[in-house]
């Protein structure tokens, strides 16, 4: 189970820190992501990291502004936005990558957390 | 960057329909390519995975063939819980998305 927290209305150019708890599996083994989706539209990939956080991508879209991290001991990843944008409003949704279970997709995922940048 | 298109972006079918959604990406997956479906208000939920290899769990009307750069998802024959809308996604960064295909029923 991955249950985020976090979002929640911030001005144009703040900052918000999301993050997500996760149970019921190993966590410490498996790459993590974040994927958003703006109301009304698509799913969009935002960012992935990997076990040992050695590895990280982002979206062009935010690189640059956005940190993904976690906490192995934790079982805790997060997502640091900063210079947010009004584009950035949308439902952040943490996914676990199913890879370390040779399912090579996003299997798990929690049931969101809305941003919205707004003045 | 690879770019993915999938068709029809909306589909009305009545229940026990065979049905069919279309993902094409601009280059080249190999079989890296996953299918998602999504309800209103709701996370998405992992169907397919390496093209054609259904998650645990997911009822084997659903099917998903393919590589390179064209795959089909395929729904046998259509349930009342199967109006939702549904993406592809390939599975290698950035892990691009289609633009979602939605359901309906007609």
């Amino acid at each position: 189970q991955l249950v985020e927290s976090g979002g929640g209305l911030v001005q144009p150019g703040g900052s918000l820190r999301l993050s997500c708890a996760a149970s019921g599996f190993t966590f410490s083994n498996d790459w993590m992501h974040w994927v958003r989706q703006a109301p009304g539209k698509g799913l969009v990939w935002v960012s992935r990291i990997n076990s040992d956080e050695t590895n990280k991508k982002y979206a062009d879209s935010v690189k640059g502004r956005f940190t993904i991290s976690r906490d192995n001991a934790k079982k805790m990843l997060y997502l640091q936005m900063n210079s947010l944008r009004t584009e950035d409003t949308a439902v952040y949704y943490c996914a676990r990558d199913g890879a370390e279970d040779y399912h090579y997709g996003l299997d798990v995922w929690g049931q969101g957390t809305t941003v919205t940048v707004s003045s | 960057d690879i770019q993915m298109t999938q068709s029809p972006s909306t589909l009305s079918a009545s229940v026990g329909d065979r049905v069919t959604i279309t993902c094409r990406a601009s280059q080249s997956l190999d079989s890296w390519l996953a299918w998602y479906q999504q309800k209103p208000g709701k996370a998405p939920k992992l169907l397919i995975y390496k093209a054609s290899t259904l998650e645990a769990g997911v009822p084997s009307r659903f099917s998903g063939s393919g590589s390179g750069t064209e795959f089909t998802l395929t729904i046998s024959s259509l349930q009342p819980d199967d109006f939702a809308t549904y993406y592809c996604q390939y599975y290698n960064s950035p892990y691009p998305f289609g633009q979602g295909t939605k359901l309906e029923i007609k």
